[in-house]
């Protein structure tokens, strides 16, 4: 069975600068989340979907992050404009049904954003 | 608001010894609680689920314990081998209503294992 896939695994850009991340989750797999992970710290949820549906977006900043969903299947996690502190890896992660498991996450490899 | 508390924060072990780390959750009301394995440069991998009455379970190496009344966690593992260096994550799962769920991580114990 595939794992969640995504990409770029790599990306540097400079302050003020667009960048996109795309993935693509466990074929049947109805949520998905996209996690921002801090060196040396746990990850920290930025949007959950519900197929193509946003659950949770509370703490995605939304003047500069923006996420998308279209038909239920893969996702793309957009910054725009980059700052320093958005240096990160961004995980992305899915699962079966949100509410009928037992919360078990599958994550992607993460991309490994650098703001210069 | 939920939290979940790890220590170490890091750990330095040799080879073949035997090591234990915490996980204090605030979570409540609580559905379970996960270990995740999170080797450098890559996303991180459930080991072990516990649920309310679940008080201990074993994975190969690694033994979660649950107390729920304490709200405490532990993952012991023995007899340590280098590809254990990583980062452990303790995952704990809110219980709630009409099919949602929130999960609140901890900051994780980064795990060096040394020759």
């Amino acid at each position: 069975e595939a794992g969640v896939a995504q990409s770029p695994r790599y990306k540097i850009i400079e302050k003020r600068q667009s960048v996109a991340f795309w993935c693509n989750p466990i074929s049947g797999h109805a949520t998905l989340y996209w996690y921002q992970q801090i060196l040396g710290q746990g990850p920290k949820l930025l949007i959950q979907f519900q197929n193509n549906g946003v659950v949770d977006d509370s703490q995605l900043p939304k003047d500069r992050f923006s996420a998308e969903r279209l038909k239920g299947v893969d996702s793309t996690l957009k910054i725009q404009p980059a700052k320093l502190e958005d240096s990160a890896v961004y995980l992305c992660a899915s699962s079966l049904n949100g509410g009928k498991n037992t919360g078990e996450l599958f994550f992607g490899e993460g991309s490994r954003l650098t703001v210069l | 608001k939920n939290q979940v508390e790890q220590s170490p924060q890091s750990l330095i072990i040799l080879e073949g010894k035997n090591c234990t780390l915490q996980c204090n959750y605030t979570v409540s009301p609580f559905s379970n609680l996960r270990w995740y394995k999170q080797d450098t440069g890559r996303g991180p991998v459930s080991l072990t689920i516990m649920t309310f009455s679940e008080n201990t379970k074993s994975n190969g190496r690694y033994t979660a314990t649950l107390d729920a009344d304490t709200k405490q966690s532990s993952l012991h593992i023995t007899a340590s081998q280098l590809s254990d260096s990583a980062s452990y994550i303790c995952v704990v799962r809110e219980a709630s209503g009409a099919g949602s769920y929130q999960l609140t991580f901890g900051k994780g114990t980064k795990l060096s294992v040394i020759p």
